[in-house]
């Protein structure tokens, strides 16, 4: 069983202010991921890191912004939230390995769902 | 990038019967994974699939990973109502180097009529 825990799980707050999503892993997986998914429908890579210290952001464009300073957490951070913020996040790990695509196997967190009013 | 075209989007059926879904692609893939996400929860890993023509069982569900390494297949027999859910297939795509992230299909939305 996966150990990826994802805080808060449900969230409602008023446009303009500023939110932080938590995401943490017991696993010590190198690789993290942030993806929004709006009810019913795809899954959208917003975020990934491959480690300390790294940060890239995914296929959709987000305002959110991450960081990655400890190995097991993975915030994201929206500074000013906004109505069309409003989805639901779901945080992922994996392994860093050698043997390359092997490795993909992505454990995902509970998911937050954030409602901006 | 590479795309995975999931079908069917959505299937709406009775209490014990069977389930059939597929995913393919233009491109080869070296692994593929279903998952299944119930209602507001993250997706949760069922099978992966880690050679071509593997064919692979987990209780109900069963899943193989093409020949062609183009297209898997997921079945699920005699089904009930808590396998309502979506369900995605992914598989990893290079990103960057040697690098890889995860391509996830649109999913196929199952609901179970009891």
């Amino acid at each position: 069983e996966a150990d990826i825990y994802q805080t808060p799980r449900y969230l409602v707050i008023g446009t303009g202010k500023k939110i932080t999503l938590e995401c943490s892993q017991t696993m010590g997986h190198d690789k993290m991921y942030w993806y929004q998914q709006d009810p019913g429908m795809e899954l959208h890579l917003i975020h990934y890191s491959y480690g300390v210290n790294s940060t890239e952001k995914g296929d959709l464009s987000s305002e959110s912004t991450v960081s990655r300073i400890r190995t097991e957490h993975f915030p994201l951070t929206l500074e000013s939230a906004r109505p069309s913020h409003t989805s639901q996040y779901l945080c992922a790990s994996s392994e860093l390995g050698t043997s390359g695509s092997l490795q993909e196997t992505q454990y995902f967190g509970p998911g937050t769902r954030l409602l901006v009013l | 990038g590479q795309q995975l075209n999931q079908s069917p989007q959505s299937m709406f059926i009775q209490e014990g019967e069977d389930v059939s879904m597929n995913c393919t692609s233009s491109s080869i893939f070296n692994t593929w994974l279903w998952y299944k996400q119930d209602p507001g929860e993250g997706p949760v890993l069922l099978i992966a699939l880690y050679k071509a023509g593997e064919l692979t069982s987990n209780g109900r569900l069963t899943a193989q990973f093409g020949i062609t390494r183009k297209d898997s297949f997921l079945n699920i027999s005699a089904s009930i109502p808590s396998d309502v859910g979506i369900y995605f297939c992914a598989g990893p795509t290079i990103s960057g180097g040697s690098n890889y992230k995860l391509t996830f299909g649109k999913g196929t939305l199952l609901t179970v009529n009891p």
